[in-house]
């Protein structure tokens, strides 16, 4: 596609369940990246996949998050049994290459509610 | 570790005011350094970066920033604001001691007044 998408734009769900946000990253962008971006906090780094390297997860909150990204492309991020402040919109970003200086093109972000 | 400081979460100007918005990093190494813009309702996109070349860096709409590595500063500019700039700034760093991860301050809201 011509920029990144996300799915679903909003989520609501209660606390205590499972969801899941899906991202499709520009196609060939070899590196890929989930933030968190809460009101008032900026973007909070979760974490970031290159190539077939092992992701970069230093930046996850708990270890009710994880995310995977299938064939080098889709990517999903799943947060478990979810809490209130986890409500946030949770923003998706790839890179054509892992080089530092590269842009990062991001999605419209998934906003969450958790109530 | 890399940081970075957005000095003040909210800024309101004049239209047709000088716009400065500041920004300093800490790194160990020189930095990637960029500004990224989010619109009311629409997702960041990046402004203008600096990948260690002219110091002096040109974006899209009229904005500058100036790398100063004495400084360790990355400061946003604008000679004249316009409505359509109000919006959400967010200084970036990455590469050096980051690796390939980038990290954002917790942005400006850039208010413009008639």
């Amino acid at each position: 596609g011509a920029g990144v998408s996300q799915s679903p734009s909003n989520k609501v769900t209660e606390k205590g369940k499972d969801v899941e946000l899906r991202c499709d990253p520009i196609s060939g962008h070899t590196a890929l990246y989930w933030y968190r971006q809460s009101l008032g906090q900026g973007l909070e780094f979760l974490i970031y996949f290159q190539g077939n390297s092992a992701p970069d997860k230093s930046g996850l909150p708990s270890d009710r998050f994880s995310a995977e990204r299938t064939g080098g492309s889709v990517s999903t991020l799943t947060i478990q049994r979810t809490q209130q402040e986890d409500s946030a919109v949770y923003l998706c970003a790839s890179r054509r290459t892992s080089g530092g200086a590269d842009t990062q093109y991001f999605g419209p972000g998934t906003r969450l509610t958790v109530l | 570790a890399q940081s970075v400081t957005q000095l003040g979460s909210h800024v309101s100007v004049s239209e047709g005011a000088l716009v400065l918005l500041r920004c300093n990093y800490s790194s160990s190494v020189p930095p990637y350094l960029f500004w990224y813009v989010q619109y009311p309702n629409q997702g960041l996109q990046l402004l203008l970066k600096y990948t260690s070349a002219a110091t002096l860096v040109k974006g899209i709409n009229g904005f500058e920033a100036e790398f100063k590595k004495s400084e360790t500063s990355f400061h946003l500019t604008k000679p004249s604001a316009h409505m359509s700039d109000a919006a959400e700034y967010f200084c970036a760093v990455s590469g050096g001691t980051g690796g390939f991860k980038t990290i954002f301050g917790a942005g400006t809201r850039l208010f413009v007044k008639a």
